[in-house]
């Protein structure tokens, strides 16, 4: 149980066009779901906190208008980044929090993303 | 902020314990974690310990924490080489639901 999806695993876009990154929860609800980027060989940095039917948090130097959040469902989170740039190319992985369970294990990491932009 | 740091790289041959370590500065965190990551996968957690325990155990691995001097490490008993990957520490603090990650070490484990 607890699995969370992403889709697509990897994706190539041309600059300046926008790319959509969907992060499922497959097996549980999230009210709150987690966007990470993470750059060769660094550690996770956090972008965002999605939460179902509000607004995404947003941490300091994100912005919320390039990095588009929609959190929709308690199953269903995407980013879209827009207008993509060659410095936006990053693995993006997204985190779930499983509303049912409380302590430690709550949140479930999904697969990743690797986004090329040429 | 909070503030996570691990040593980058650790060599080991098969069959040998590794030892990962972590040090971090959130005095109110309430659980620290140890997630394995293989090349080009997302993060998979192996274990994770309250802040109140010193020690946890699960199969090959031992977590040691020492809550003063905000120190944690991971043992994994009997090395193998699947069990080469990078390795982060992450600690969540009581009022957020969010983690702050280390930069991960980088574990190979040679035949």
């Amino acid at each position: 149980g607890a699995v969370v999806s992403q889709h697509p695993s990897r994706v190539i876009c041309k600059s300046g066009t926008s790319v959509k990154i969907e992060c499922r929860s497959l097996d549980f609800q999230a009210t709150t779901m987690f966007w990470y980027r993470q750059f060769p060989k660094q550690s996770l940095m956090l972008m965002a906190t999605s939460n179902e039917g509000s607004k995404a948090t947003y941490e300091q130097g994100v912005e919320k208008d390039k990095f588009l959040i929609n959190h929709a469902s308690l199953t269903l989170s995407t980013l879209t980044v827009t207008s993509a740039h060659p410095e936006d190319s990053s693995f993006y992985i997204c985190s779930a929090r499983d509303k049912g369970r409380q302590g430690a294990s709550e949140q479930y990491f999904g697969p990743g993303t690797r986004l090329t932009v040429t | 902020g909070e503030d996570v740091e691990q040593s980058l790289f650790l060599s080991v041959r098969e069959g040998d314990s590794s030892v990962i370590n972590c040090t971090y500065t959130d005095s109110s965190s309430t659980y620290l974690y140890w997630y394995k990551q293989e090349p080009g996968a997302g993060l998979q957690l192996l274990t994770y310990i309250f802040s109140n325990m010193d020690m946890k155990q699960d199969q090959r691995l031992t977590v040691l924490l020492n809550k003063k001097d905000k120190h944690l490490s991971l043992r994994i008993a009997d090395t193998q080489t699947g069990d080469s990957a990078i390795y982060f520490c992450a600690e969540k603090d009581s009022g957020y639901s969010t983690l702050t990650f280390g930069k991960g070490t980088m574990l190979l484990v040679s035949p």
